[in-house]
């Protein structure tokens, strides 16, 4: 079946500093979607990525999609004690959806 | 404003005990989901439903059961609660079966003892 990792589990960074979380497949995603999850809080759209190489920017985040539609990053510019919280993608078709593992992100002063 | 709305934030039970778990979204969205988050497991899916009555299984959904009588209203029942099912759980809505977004409530905070 279809399996979606994502690398780091876990990344601490001091603020300034920039930071990235990978989801791999195993196999070709129709699209992908990114979940902010705060602590003690649910997870919450950031954005949706459907086409092979998209890229696409919300303030200090960039999303990729990548050329093989296999894997994709979010990359965050100059970490912001705001961005403290765990980073999920998301993909699958009507029937089969699945969640990456996520990648808890602490930012210190 | 997209509103999803879980029964419980918190939840003790004991083992053997039948649990119900119950979500309501006032979106009109046909499709809603039930997760479940375990550390270093994320979120995985137990069941999900189409539309009312419907129903279908996700990847984790034994010793759970779900019913959907009303289009609102996605209900999760453990029909006999054990330790293994102490987790946060999180229901979810969407418009359609067409890729969209979706919407969390609170989560509900298992504890089964």
């Amino acid at each position: 079946g279809q399996q979606v990792m994502q690398i780091p589990q876990y990344q601490h960074v001091q603020e300034g500093e920039d930071f990235t979380t990978y989801c791999n497949s195993s196999t070709t995603l129709s699209n992908i979607q990114w979940y902010k999850q705060r602590p003690g809080g649910h997870p919450v759209f950031l954005i949706q990525l459907v086409k092979s190489g998209e890229v696409k920017k919300q303030k200090r985040l960039t999303f990729q999609f990548g050329e093989a539609k296999k894997n994709s990053s979010l990359h965050i510019t100059a970490t912001q004690t705001t961005d403290v919280g765990t980073y999920f993608c998301h993909t699958g078709t009507a029937s089969k959806l699945t969640f990456g593992t996520g990648t808890r992100l602490q930012v210190t002063l | 404003d997209v509103k999803v709305t879980q029964s419980s934030r918190y939840l003790v039970k004991r083992t053997g005990e039948k649990v119900f778990l119950e979500c309501v979204q006032d979106m009109d969205h046909e499709n809603m989901f039930w997760y479940r988050q375990d550390p270093g497991l994320g979120l995985r899916l137990i069941y999900f439903s189409y539309d009312v009555k419907m129903k279908e299984k996700g990847d984790i959904p034994e010793g759970y059961s779900v019913s959907r009588e009303k289009k609102e209203r996605f209900s999760l029942i453990l029909e006999s609660a054990s330790t293994n099912q102490t987790s946060m759980y999180l229901c979810a809505s969407r418009p359609g079966q067409r890729w969209e977004t979706q919407y969390f409530g609170p989560g509900t905070r298992l504890l089964v003892l």
